[in-house]
C-alpha cells in the first residue's frame, strides 16, 4: 500500500534555532499534503495545505513565516520551524490523501510523525 | 462547522470483552469518514474508510459501521495489542481536509 515517510522521527534543538521535516510519498504521487501538530491527549491541528507547486493555505491562527512549507515536487514536501521557541514543541504529522481509482477507495496516510522539543 | 465527537474519551476493557467506539458527526456533505489507530509517539494507521449509511467493513477484530449521524467502530473479543488511541475523522466533500475528534483511549487489560 501506499507509505508516506517522515523524518526525523524526534528532534532537540534549541531555542531560536530552525528545523525542517521532510515527508516523503515512497511509492505514489502525492499532490497534496497535509501538515498538522498534536498535542499530548488532544487530537491532530490542521496547521497548513500545500500542494505542489504553488504556495501552502495556512489554518487561521498558523504564523505562515514561522511555518515554512515547501511542496516542490510531487514526492516531497518540508515543514521548516523557525526560530523555535518551547511552545512550539509538538508531534508533527504529514498526511496525503491517496485515491485508488480501481477499488474506488480514498485512502489518507500519515507519516510517522517528529516529536520536536525546544529547549 | 464540521465537528466530530468521539465518545467515551476513554475506555478501558479486560481481554476478551467486547465493547464499541462511537463517532457522532456534523458534515455538510460527507465524502468519507476514516477511523484511525494511533499508538504513543506514532503517526495514526488507517483502518476503515466509510462512504454511506449502511456500510460496514471489518479487519481482524474491529468491524465500523456508519450511519448519517454516527460510527460506531467494535471491538470482538480485544487483546491487549489492541491497545491505542482511536481516531475518528470525517471528510466532507468540499476537498480533502480532515476534521478529527479528539479520539478514544483504548486499554486492554490480560
Amino acid at each position: 500500500g501506499a507509505v508516506v515517510s517522515q523524518h526525523p522521527s524526534w528532534v532537540i534543538c534549541k531555542s531560536g534555532t530552525s528545523v525542517k521535516i521532510e515527508c516523503r510519498s515512497l511509492d505514489f504521487q502525492a499532490t497534496t499534503m497535509f501538515w498538522y501538530r498534536q498535542f499530548p491527549k488532544q487530537s491532530l491541528m490542521l496547521m497548513a495545505t500545500s500542494n505542489e507547486g504553488s504556495k501552502a493555505t495556512y489554518e487561521q491562527g498558523v504564523e505562515k513565516d514561522k511555518f515554512l512549507i515547501n511542496h516542490a515536487s510531487l514526492t516531497l514536501s518540508t515543514l521548516t520551524v523557525t526560530s523555535a521557541h518551547p511552545e512550539d514543541s509538538s508531534f508533527y504529522i504529514c498526511r496525503t490523501t491517496y485515491e485508488d481509482e480501481s477499488a474506488g477507495n480514498t485512502e489518507a496516510f500519515f507519516g510517522q510523525g517528529t516529536r520536536l522539543t525546544v529547549v | 462547522e464540521d465537528q466530530v465527537t468521539q465518545s467515551p474519551e476513554a475506555l478501558r476493557l479486560q481481554e476478551g470483552e467486547s465493547s464499541s467506539l462511537n463517532c457522532s458527526y456534523t458534515v455538510s456533505g460527507l465524502r468519507g469518514l476514516f477511523w484511525y489507530r494511533q499508538d504513543p509517539g506514532k503517526g495514526p494507521e488507517f483502518l476503515f474508510t466509510l462512504y454511506s449509511a449502511g456500510e460496514e467493513k471489518e479487519k481482524e477484530r474491529l468491524k465500523a459501521t456508519l450511519t448519517k449521524k454516527e460510527s460506531f467502530l467494535h471491538i470482538t473479543a480485544p487483546k491487549p495489542e489492541d491497545s491505542a488511541t482511536y481516531l475518528c475523522a470525517v471528510q466532507a466533500n468540499s476537498g480533502y481536509a480532515l476534521n478529527f475528534g479528539k479520539g478514544t483511549s483504548l486499554l486492554v487489560t490480560p
